[in-house]
């Protein structure tokens, strides 16, 4: 079955980086746009960046423009978040989430999510 | 960027009542509109994508309307796994904006 499982997260300290991953099974990885979505403690749902499915076009929220990269490996099917000079606003729990089934219009909503990773920032 | 606006933030009801919640967005976003759900310490999972259209698997009890700038779901005769928060969505834009959840409690 169609699975994304998230890892990488843990506690890092104000301005320092960390690299989270996404590992998806049980569908060609290679076919389908991607994303990152994030929730603070408490908080609501916030897109994070997206990636095209063959990685040629990136777009981020405003938030981490600048500080984070998403990035893709289509020969080993998974999905990363690159976070630098993180802030103590960026802890979060972080989901990767897949594009939906094709749509002529390239207009996509998110059909699968992972159970998410834990991002916490402290000093 | 585009805004979504969800009302209300918290709506109190009881098994078998018929909700609705709505969704605004700040500039015509035409159809592209999904609604997930999410409960405590699980990832959201999508309901309605196209305004309109029933993810498979999900009960039909759910159905979206809507497009331009409003949208509503309603859920008819509310079951208890149905008390969970909703967020709509937009992308139309490369900002995927989410409104800012509605939670559904049990009265």
């Amino acid at each position: 079955q169609v699975q994304l499982v998230e890892s990488g997260g843990g506690v890092v300290q104000p301005g320092r980086s960390l690299r989270l991953s996404c590992t998806a099974s049980g569908f060609t990885f290679n076919n389908y746009g991607m994303h990152w979505v994030r929730q603070a403690p408490g908080k609501g749902l916030e897109w994070v960046a997206v990636i095209w499915h063959d990685g040629s076009n990136k777009y981020y929220g405003d938030s981490v423009k600048g500080r984070f990269i998403i990035s893709r490996d289509n020969s080993k099917n998974m999905l990363y978040l690159q976070m630098n000079s993180v802030r103590a606003e960026d802890t979060a729990v972080y989901y990767c989430a897949k594009d939906g089934p094709y749509d002529s219009s390239g207009k996509y909503y998110m059909d699968v999510w992972g159970e998410g990773t834990t991002v916490t920032v402290s000093s | 960027d585009i805004q979504m606006t969800q009302s209300p933030s918290t709506l109190s009801a009881s098994v078998g009542d018929i909700v609705t919640i709505t969704c605004r967005a700040s500039q015509s976003i035409s159809n592209w509109l999904a609604w997930y759900q999410q409960k405590p310490g699980k990832a959201p999972k999508v309901l309605i994508y196209k305004a309109i259209a029933l993810q498979g698997g999900v009960p039909s009890r759910f159905s979206g309307s809507g497009s331009g700038t409003e949208f509503t779901l309603t859920i008819s005769s509310l079951q208890a796994d149905d008390f969970a928060t909703y967020y709509c969505q937009q992308y139309h834009s490369y900002s995927y904006t989410f409104g800012q959840g509605t939670k559904l409690e049990i009265k």
